[in-house]
């Protein structure tokens, strides 16, 4: 399984763009990228997944470089409610998947 | 219509009680886990069942024992609850494995005093 390693916390103003680069040099072949986004008192809400090169979808974009050692997520003009904690993780698909602590990600207005 | 729905939501007990958690998807989702995070905010898997059959068992004490009814419900039973116990669990459920995502519950903050 492989692990992940990630800034501890970010923050950022209202309208920014904020990337989240996400470290995976031991990832295998079969395993995905995927990321969480955490509020408080709630449990993780699944953001994006994505293999190789860019996947967009209505909340986040996904960058994964060609050797697939680490990821990007972006989240376009952020908004105070963006304030959370986001998990990037590694693995196939398999029934366990290894969490670290996460980015706290602070939104200011 | 909420997908993944834990009772109690907040659970606060005496040292050495006995205590369940319930779980319940109606994703039709076919594996459903237990996750435990602690204060400093690590999620950490305890078990997972596909199809009602336990394909997880993370090293947790035998006071937490799992059962698994049908492939919608999952729950959680604790035995002599200790201090160190208090935590958030959370359910959560995938379909065909986590490749596909998680979706969790909103969790069970329990507090053992």
């Amino acid at each position: 399984l492989a692990k992940t390693t990630q800034p501890i916390s970010m923050d950022s103003y209202e309208g920014q763009e904020v990337n989240i680069t996400c470290s995976h040099n031991n990832i295998a072949t079969n395993d995905y990228i995927t990321w969480y986004q955490q509020f408080p008192s709630q449990g993780p809400r699944f953001i994006i997944q994505g293999y190789k090169t860019k996947v967009t979808n209505e909340v986040a974009s996904l960058f994964i470089p060609a050797d697939r050692k680490s990821s990007t997520l972006s989240l376009p003009r952020v908004s105070l409610s963006d304030t959370a904690v986001y998990y990037c993780l590694v693995g196939d698909n398999s029934y366990q998947l290894i969490w670290g602590a996460g980015t706290k990600l602070i939104i200011k207005p | 219509d909420t997908a993944v729905s834990q009772t109690p939501k907040y659970l606060v007990t005496q040292m050495g009680n006995d205590k369940s958690i319930k779980c319940e998807q109606n994703l039709g989702h076919d594996t459903m886990y237990w996750y435990k995070q602690d204060s400093k905010k690590f999620l950490k898997i305890m078990f997972s069942y596909n199809n009602k059959e336990l394909i997880i068992n993370e090293t947790v004490p035998n006071r937490f024992s799992p059962k698994s009814p049908d492939k919608a419900h999952l729950n959680l039973h604790i035995n002599s609850l200790e201090l160190g116990d208090s935590a958030v669990y959370f359910c959560a459920s995938s379909q065909g494995g986590t490749g596909y995502g998680y979706t969790f519950g909103s969790g069970t903050r329990l507090t053992v005093v």
